[in-house]
């Protein structure tokens, strides 16, 4: 099966950059969609297709992929974006999640 | 703007059975490949299987876990979309969720607001 590791926690400074790792083999060859979900409340998608921003996702969400990482950044962090996020892939007709991050705004 | 509703989560027995639903509107419901996700307490997120349009052929894809144990149905006809679950265990203890499937190496969303099921004695 294919696994994603993410770190399980990244804390970040108010207005600070943060950056979350969904780490797999040769997942640069894959298309990489990012969630966020906030206590209590289902997923939302935040990137599609690795870098791609649905509407109404603000432009401070980005994401790159390449070689064995794909990473979440989120600029000029708000209080508001304190919650899990995950990576997801497809493989094999399988579809598969990270393990998920929690973000804390400090 | 599409909205998916999931209902019927319950407690049930290990070994027992529950089906739960989940009614979309705001989309076109037979065009769409839909999912199931779940999600036990503090933990990650689980992909559960996936049903593919009747359009696309209507495959059905299951996760290795629930594969034998669990069916994805749909009724385009009312918008819904089913998940069976058989042979129940605790660890099927999770929030469930459904939610929209864009296709080959796509994204899930939306999701549905997530239905309950408990599986305890």
């Amino acid at each position: 099966s294919y696994d994603l590791t993410q770190p399980v926690s990244e804390s970040v400074a108010l207005g600070q950059t943060a950056r979350i790792t969904c780490g797999g083999n040769n997942i640069g060859s894959k298309s990489v969609h990012w969630y966020q979900q906030k206590p209590g409340q289902a997923p939302v998608l935040v990137i599609n297709r690795n870098t791609n921003r649905p509407s109404g996702i603000p432009e401070r969400f980005s994401g790159s992929n390449s070689g064995n990482t794909a990473t979440l950044t989120i600029s000029r962090a708000q209080v508001g974006d304190d919650a899990d996020y995950y990576c997801q892939v497809w493989d094999s007709s399988t579809c598969v999640f990270g393990t998920g991050t929690k973000v804390t705004v400090l | 703007e599409e909205r998916l509703v999931e209902s019927g989560g319950d407690l049930v027995k290990p070994g027992g059975s529950l089906r739960i639903s989940c009614v979309a509107s705001g989309v076109s419901f037979r065009d769409s490949w839909m999912a199931w996700v779940r999600q036990a307490p503090g933990k990650g997120l689980e992909w559960v299987g996936r049903i593919k349009s009747k359009t696309s052929g209507g495959a059905i894809e299951y996760a290795a876990p629930v594969k034998d144990r669990f069916t994805i149905s749909r009724d385009d006809s009312r918008s819904t979309l089913y998940l069976q679950m058989n042979s129940l265990k605790a660890e099927d203890t999770a929030v469930y969720y459904c939610a929209h499937d864009f296709g080959v190496s796509n994204w899930l969303g939306p999701w549905g607001q997530g239905t309950l099921v408990t599986v305890s004695s």
